[in-house]
C-alpha cells in the first residue's frame, strides 16, 4: 500500500496569513506515460462530506476559490491557502489514486486564530 | 445537477445484514466509477472499493475484501454497499462518491453523497 503522511497535524492561522499543508507519499504517484500526479486534496467541514479541491496535484476543481492551490510532484506535495477566510476552517486530506488501495492522508485541521 | 443521494441512517444489531444505497442523477451512471469510503467516528477517511456500473467490474481495498459487497443496478442508477454479518466495529459514516475519469482510468473523487451513518450495537 502507498502510505500517505501529512504535516502538520493541525495549524491555526490568522485571517489573511498563508497556510501551507504538506503531504508525502511512500512511493511516487507520478504516472510516467501521461506525466500526471495521481494526487488530490479534499476539504471536510464538520458534519459534511469531503469536497474535492485539487486533482492531478495542481488542478483546481471548478468553483473552488483561487486562494487554494496545489503543487509538487512524485512523492512530495503541498496545499496552500493564500489568504485563509473564516469559512476555510476544516480538515484537509490528501489522497493518492495511483494504485489500489486509494489511500488518504491522516488529515490536517486548520483553524483561524 | 449531478448528485448522489444516499439511504437513511441505520441502527442494527451485531450479526445482522444490511444493504445501503446510493442513487445517482444528473449524469450517465454507466460511464463513471462509483466508490465507497468509510469514516469511523472522529477518524480518517478509508477507501473501501469501487464499481463500474457499465459492466459491474469491482475492485476492493484489501482491507475490505471479503468484509463487504459492492454492487450496482444500472436500471435504476443505484449503487449498493452490503454486509452479511455486521460487527460493532462497522459503526461508521459511509460515503459513496463518483470518480472522475472513464472505464480505463480512475480520477479523483469529484461528487460525494451526504453519507449514511451505520450504528451497530447490541
Amino acid at each position: 500500500d502507498i502510505v500517505m503522511t501529512q504535516s502538520p497535524d493541525s495549524l491555526a492561522v490568522s485571517l489573511g496569513e498563508r497556510a501551507t499543508i504538506n503531504c508525502k507519499s511512500s512511493q511516487s504517484v507520478l504516472y510516467s506515460s501521461n506525466n500526471k500526479n495521481y494526487l488530490a486534496w479534499y476539504q471536510q467541514k464538520p458534519g459534511q462530506p469531503p469536497k474535492l479541491l485539487i486533482y492531478w496535484a495542481s488542478t483546481r476543481e471548478s468553483g473552488v476559490p483561487d486562494r487554494f492551490s496545489g503543487s509538487g510532484s512524485g512523492t512530495d506535495f503541498t496545499l496552500t491557502i493564500s489568504s485563509p477566510q473564516a469559512e476555510d476552517v476544516a480538515v484537509y486530506y490528501c489522497q493518492q489514486y495511483f494504485s489500489n488501495p486509494f489511500t488518504f492522508g491522516p488529515g490536517t485541521k486548520v483553524d483561524i486564530k | 445537477e449531478v448528485q448522489l443521494v444516499q439511504s437513511r441512517a441505520e441502527v442494527k444489531k451485531p450479526g445482522e445484514s444490511l444493504k445501503i444505497s446510493c442513487k445517482a442523477s444528473g449524469y450517465i451512471f454507466t460511464n463513471y466509477w462509483i466508490g465507497w469510503v468509510r469514516q469511523m467516528p472522529g477518524k480518517d477517511l478509508e477507501w473501501m472499493g469501487i464499481i463500474f456500473p457499465g459492466d459491474s467490474d469491482t475492485r476492493y481495498s484489501p482491507s475490505f475484501q471479503g468484509q463487504v459487497t459492492i454492487s450496482a443496478d444500472k436500471s435504476i442508477n443505484t449503487a449498493y454497499l452490503q454486509w452479511s454479518g455486521l460487527k460493532a466495529s462497522d459503526t461508521a459514516m459511509y460515503y459513496c462518491t463518483r470518480l472522475e475519469g472513464s472505464r480505463n482510468y480512475v480520477g479523483a473523487f469529484d461528487i460525494w453523497g451526504q453519507g449514511t451513518m451505520v450504528t451497530v450495537s447490541s
